[in-house]
């Protein structure tokens, strides 16, 4: 199985909702990623985990809350987001850390109302 | 810092041969390359490391001039499904783990 699966495959939210995306994959990955992709534009890093500890954050405000509860799930908490938020969110995983394949998942589609 | 990608387009027919460049102003580690379609998820295609190491699977391939910071996708006879658009991805020795992506250079082949 060389899948990462996304759910909700799309999302319409309001400003005020609470949400959450999933992620998983059973590829034995220790390392999880949430990036987030507008059109047109390349995927920009929001977070990383590594072995279930957030390794990083790359500044992400924090309207967005992950959670990894455990080595094959993958979550992002999403509340009071503003309509600049709507976008792709694409979670992946690889083997390790560092240089290693991403896995993608076919991505989350979020529209803020 | 963001690598950049060049051309940011570029149109082809059936079997002809393409060139896509990264470059980067910082020292790299690796060097990273995907490929999405349109409502798709991105695709790995290749990594190459610190080392100068050229890399290839069918007809793509792919350089790492480390000491100039800059890597080069070779499609060679290209086919339709090579269409999407290609993002390079850099690892610097100083970003930990952070793999940062081109702007992404949209390819089109045609019949």
């Amino acid at each position: 199985d060389t899948e990462v699966t996304q759910t909700p495959k799309h999302l319409v939210m309001g400003m005020t909702n609470k949400k959450s995306l999933k992620c998983e994959q059973h590829m034995g990955h220790r390392a999880m990623y949430w990036y987030k992709q507008k059109a047109k534009k390349p995927p920009e890093l929001m977070f990383v985990y590594s072995y279930e500890k957030l390794s990083i954050n790359e500044s992400v405000p924090s309207r967005f809350s992950p959670e990894c509860p455990n080595s094959s799930l993958l979550n992002l908490h999403l509340h009071a987001l503003q309509p600049e938020d709507s976008a792709l969110y694409l979670c992946a995983s690889s083997q390790g850390l560092s240089t290693g394949e991403l896995f993608f998942g076919e991505g989350s589609r979020l529209t803020v109302l | 810092q963001q690598p950049v990608q060049s051309p940011q387009a570029v149109i082809l027919r059936e079997g002809e041969d393409a060139v896509i460049n990264c470059s980067s102003s910082k020292a790299l580690y690796s060097v990273h390359w995907y490929r999405q379609k349109h409502g798709e998820a991105p695709v790995f295609l290749m990594i190459l490391l610190k080392g100068g190491e050229q890399k290839g699977h069918d007809k793509i391939s792919a350089s790492f001039n480390e000491k100039k910071q800059q890597s080069s996708l070779y499609l060679t006879a290209s086919q339709l499904s090579y269409s999407g658009t290609y993002f390079c991805g850099t690892e610097s020795e100083t970003s930990g783990s952070r793999l940062t992506f081109g702007e992404g250079t949209q390819l089109t082949v045609n019949p």
